[in-house]
């Protein structure tokens, strides 16, 4: 299983609504990470975790929550977002901070 | 991190080889160059890595000169499916998670 999954594809969601974004992947990797991505632009680094411990938070801001109950499972948290955190939100794994990334599909976030 | 300049844009037909330059004149000692490709609303897709010289894989071959200063990925007989914005990446593989510079959007006409 060379695969990163992320649940759901889609999501709207009103400004005051409290959703979660989930990524799975069971390569048996240590590092998982959160980026987003606006249209027609690079994805940027959200947050990365190392052996289920945060590692790296990109000064995003509160309304994100990411979380990693286990080695297997990256969890993102949004709570009172805004219009502008409309975005595709990308997960991926590697098997540690020094080996390749890979990627899951994204999940596409709209916020009204 | 060191930073990357690439095309913005490059056009191509079937059947041609494409070669998409990446520069990055403050590559440390220590960093690695990475090619992504990605697909519109899709997750970007690990292409090749490579340090020096010459890689090579099933997909594509990064050619790096002595210098490191510039790398130059390399498709051979691109297909309409190979349309994609391709990145380029340079970090140490022991530090932090990949810096996305601007990307090439290749497009492949028939």
């Amino acid at each position: 299983d060379t695969e990163v999954t992320q649940t759901p594809k889609h999501l709207v969601m009103g400004m005051t609504n409290k959703k979660s974004l989930k990524c799975e992947q069971h390569m048996g990797h240590r590092a998982m990470y959160w980026y987003k991505q606006k249209a027609k632009k690079p994805p940027e680094l959200m947050f990365v975790y190392s052996y289920e411990k945060l590692s790296i938070n990109e000064s995003v801001p509160s309304r994100f929550s990411p979380e990693c109950p286990n080695s297997s499972l990256l969890n993102l948290h949004l709570h009172a977002l805004q219009p502008e955190d409309s975005a595709l939100y990308l997960c991926a794994s590697s098997q540690d901070l020094t080996d390749t990334q890979y990627f899951g599909p994204g999940t596409r976030l709209t916020v009204l | 991190l060191a930073k990357t300049t690439q095309p913005i844009s490059m056009d191509s037909y079937e059947g041609q080889e494409v070669n998409i330059t990446c520069s990055h004149n403050n590559i440390a000692t220590n960093d690695y160059i990475t090619w992504y490709q990605q697909f519109p609303s899709q997750g970007p897709r690990f292409i090749i890595q490579g340090y020096k010289t010459k890689v090579t894989n099933e997909v594509a071959s990064l050619f790096i000169p002595a210098d490191r200063k510039s790398s130059t990925l390399s498709l051979p007989r691109v297909s309409l499916s190979d349309t994609a914005v391709y990145y380029c990446l340079v970090g140490d593989p022991a530090g932090t998670a990949l810096i996305f510079g601007k990307g090439t959007t290749l497009s492949v006409s028939s």
